[in-house]
């Protein structure tokens, strides 16, 4: 989805706190913004998603802005074992799931 | 919680052959199913979907058709592969009403297709 954009890399040291943005401007109001991780040869893995409040799980947290244009997904304690490709989505009614390019987070010992 | 059992996980064939992917889910009933393929540089791109057996919806025209015989059963089909039919194609399922945009929908762990 063109109208979703990521940082195409990002680098965390293991133990830190990884923080990966995510722009979707043109989303609509009854879109929530989800996100996925993907290892490679492997399907995407849900992570989280939220229409416009903050959310946690036991996974990540959700940062969304007030105007919902962008959002960023916390991964509070990153280990080696998340590094992956983040992908940052949304979806609305019309039930179709729509990703962005993703951000390679590569977790560093 | 559901999972989404998918195979072959890797398949090579020629242009010109047939195709069959099946994609099986277990822990929910009723679910709605979704095939996705994810091209390299393109993005994840809904080919079909279904919310009950035989109920089948088709997001772009294409060589490949999918048909849902039971359940918890999804299959992906072509009668003649192209070129361009390569890629990573994965198999997602939801649970709850189709239109409630706040179910997530889960992911197998993909087939990957090389047509030569």
């Amino acid at each position: 989805d063109a109208k979703t954009t990521q940082p195409t890399s990002m680098d965390c040291a293991e133990g830190r706190a990884a923080n990966l943005p995510c722009n979707h401007s043109t989303i609509s109001g009854n879109e929530y913004v989800y996100w996925y991780r993907q290892i490679h040869s492997q399907g995407p893995q849900y992570i989280i998603h939220g229409l416009k409040n903050n959310e946690t799980n036991e996974m990540a947290s959700l940062i969304i802005t007030e105007d919902r244009k962008s959002s960023t997904l916390i991964l509070p304690h990153a280990t080696l074992r998340d590094t992956a490709v983040y992908y940052c989505g949304k979806r609305g009614s019309n039930y179709k799931l729509t990703f962005g390019k993703g951000t390679l987070l590569t977790v560093n010992p | 919680s559901q999972t989404i059992h998918q195979w072959p996980a890797t398949l090579v064939q020629p242009v010109g052959s047939p195709l069959s992917l099946e994609c099986t889910v277990e822990g929910t009933s009723n679910p709605n199913l979704y095939w996705y393929r994810q091209a390299a540089g393109r993005g994840l791109q809904l080919l079909f979907y279904s919310v009950g057996i035989g109920q089948i919806s088709s997001e772009v025209p294409q060589n490949l058709s999918a048909s849902r015989p039971q359940d918890r059963q999804f299959i992906l089909s072509s009668k003649k592969l192209l070129l361009s039919d390569s890629g990573f194609y994965l198999c997602a399922c939801s649970v709850g009403p189709f239109t409630r945009s706040n179910q997530p929908q889960h992911f197998g762990d993909g087939t990957r297709l090389s047509i030569l």
